[in-house]
């Protein structure tokens, strides 16, 4: 099983500006996700990073706002540009590897 | 598109009761099913899975039976405890791991002693 290392945990940010959300996984992975989790909702898939192409999107999501690295095979970080109190969520990342392993989450407040 | 319906919260019961959450999905194909549990202030964790047709996933007392005929992996237990107090999400997979999860709005459970 894949363990998970998200950085940082909490945040809480003021609106306009960028938070970069860092990943790192303990085995090489080919696929990761990045999830965001509003209050009170479920968690809605952001985009797969795959390790040596760009990022693919869900519909509602877009570069500009999120972007990702990822530069190598246990390594990917998330972007949240320009935020608004909106953007108020837990962001998680993940690893499919026969199931899905999730980091801890980042829980970002924007004020 | 793929979807999960999954019983609004939140449920309270008292300790020692017995639970069901259903949960019902539309997808393509024959999907992976999945029950992850959030206890408070933590991250996901998967509690259980299914990845075929009559399967059953079960862990910690709880079980889900995969039922291809009625779209369903309803979860249960059959007494559930204080400390099973969390929220609980249904979750497919019909990408064969290639996409994401597809997950249910999440059921939030409160056991009261």
């Amino acid at each position: 099983s894949a363990v998970i290392s998200q950085k940082p945990s909490r945040d809480i940010c003021q609106r306009g500006t960028s938070l970069t959300i860092q990943c790192q996984v303990d085995s090489q992975v080919t696929m990761m996700f990045w999830y965001r989790q509003q209050p009170g909702q479920s968690l809605t898939l952001i985009a797969t990073a795959n390790q040596g192409s760009e990022a693919t999107y869900e519909s509602g999501f877009v570069i500009d706002k999120f972007p990702i690295s990822r530069p190598n095979l246990t390594f990917s970080t998330l972007t949240v540009s320009n935020m608004s109190p909106e953007d108020s969520s837990i962001y998680l990342c993940s690893v499919p590897d026969r199931e899905a392993f999730f980091g801890q989450g980042t829980r970002l407040t924007v004020v | 598109g793929d979807s999960v319906t999954q019983m609004e919260g939140p449920v309270t019961l008292s300790e020692e009761a017995f639970l069901t959450i259903n949960c019902t999905y539309t997808a393509t194909g024959y999907p992976s099913l999945f029950w992850y549990v959030q206890y408070p202030g933590e991250g996901l964790q998967l509690l259980l899975k299914a990845t075929k047709a009559d399967d059953k996933g079960s862990n910690k007392g709880f079980e889900a039976t995969y039922r291809k005929e009625t779209t369903s992996f309803h979860l249960e237990k059959g007494s559930v405890q204080v400390s099973d107090s969390a929220v609980y999400f249904c979750a497919l997979n019909s990408g064969g791991g290639a996409d994401g999860l597809t997950f249910g709005k999440g059921t939030h459970l409160i056991i009261q002693p």
